[in-house]
């Protein structure tokens, strides 16, 4: 079945750093592809999302592209900050079917120090 | 507007006690979803409404009932409730069921935190 893996967290960086979250994905038919991010004590919150190969999808500085040829979906922003402490949650939409199930990876942590 | 408004924020209850948590959007959108997440978990999918007919039960236990009165409202009604439900109950809508050119992108409310004793 439909799956999607996340690198393991936590993710500890200092503000202004890189960062990258890895995302890969196994799926049949043509799913689309979401980053969900969840502040503590709060609801998911869609971040970006792409719809089809190549795709980028982008949001508040964050970026992902939707790679076919490589089965991945990374999340990047060029330099983060303290606000951007969250889960943040790699997932894909069931594309065999018309039964709106969302795939989730497992979530990673990232905490920015000042 | 991408807004889904859930409530009780948060909600204490026994375990003979029946409850009732509500979800509402307003987007127009078809396909309506109830989740259970667990502390540091991915989201579990419990129900899905498509078109106000429940299209998906994950096997959940009958002490959780949902309804969806109108396009609008979802309801998640509640009765003798384990200690193990406790947790964060997430509504989310989506402009259908589909997978194709975004339509199933699902938003989703700020949860309501249920804890039973």
């Amino acid at each position: 079945g439909d799956s999607v893996t996340q690198m393991e967290g936590p993710v500890t960086l200092s503000e202004e750093a890189f960062l990258t979250i890895n995302c890969t994905y196994t799926a049949t038919g043509y799913p689309s592809l979401f980053w969900y991010v969840q502040y503590p004590g709060e609801g998911l919150q869609l971040l970006l999302k792409a719809t089809k190969a190549d795709d980028k999808g982008s949001n508040k500085g964050f970026e992902a592209t939707y790679r076919k040829e490589t089965t991945s979906f990374h999340l990047e922003k060029g330099s983060v900050q303290v606000s951007d402490s969250a889960v943040y949650f790699c997932a894909l939409s069931d594309g065999s079917g018309n039964t709106g199930k969302l795939i989730f990876g497992q979530g990673t942590t990232l905490q920015v120090k000042p | 507007d991408t807004e889904v408004t859930q409530t009780p924020k948060h909600l204490v209850m026994g375990m003979t006690n029946k409850k009732s948590l509500k979800c509402e959007q307003h987007m127009g959108h078809r396909a309506m979803y109830w989740y259970k997440q667990k502390a540091k978990k991915p989201p579990e999918l419990m129900f899905v409404y498509s078109y106000e007919k429940l299209s998906i039960n994950e096997s959940v236990p009958s002490r959780f009932s949902p309804e969806c009165p109108n396009s609008s409202l979802l309801n998640l009604h509640l009765h003798a409730l384990q200690p193990e439900d406790s947790a964060l109950y997430l509504c989310a809508s989506s402009q259908d069921t589909s997978p194709r050119g975004g339509r199933g992108t699902q938003y989703f409310g700020p949860g309501t935190r249920l804890l039973v004793l």
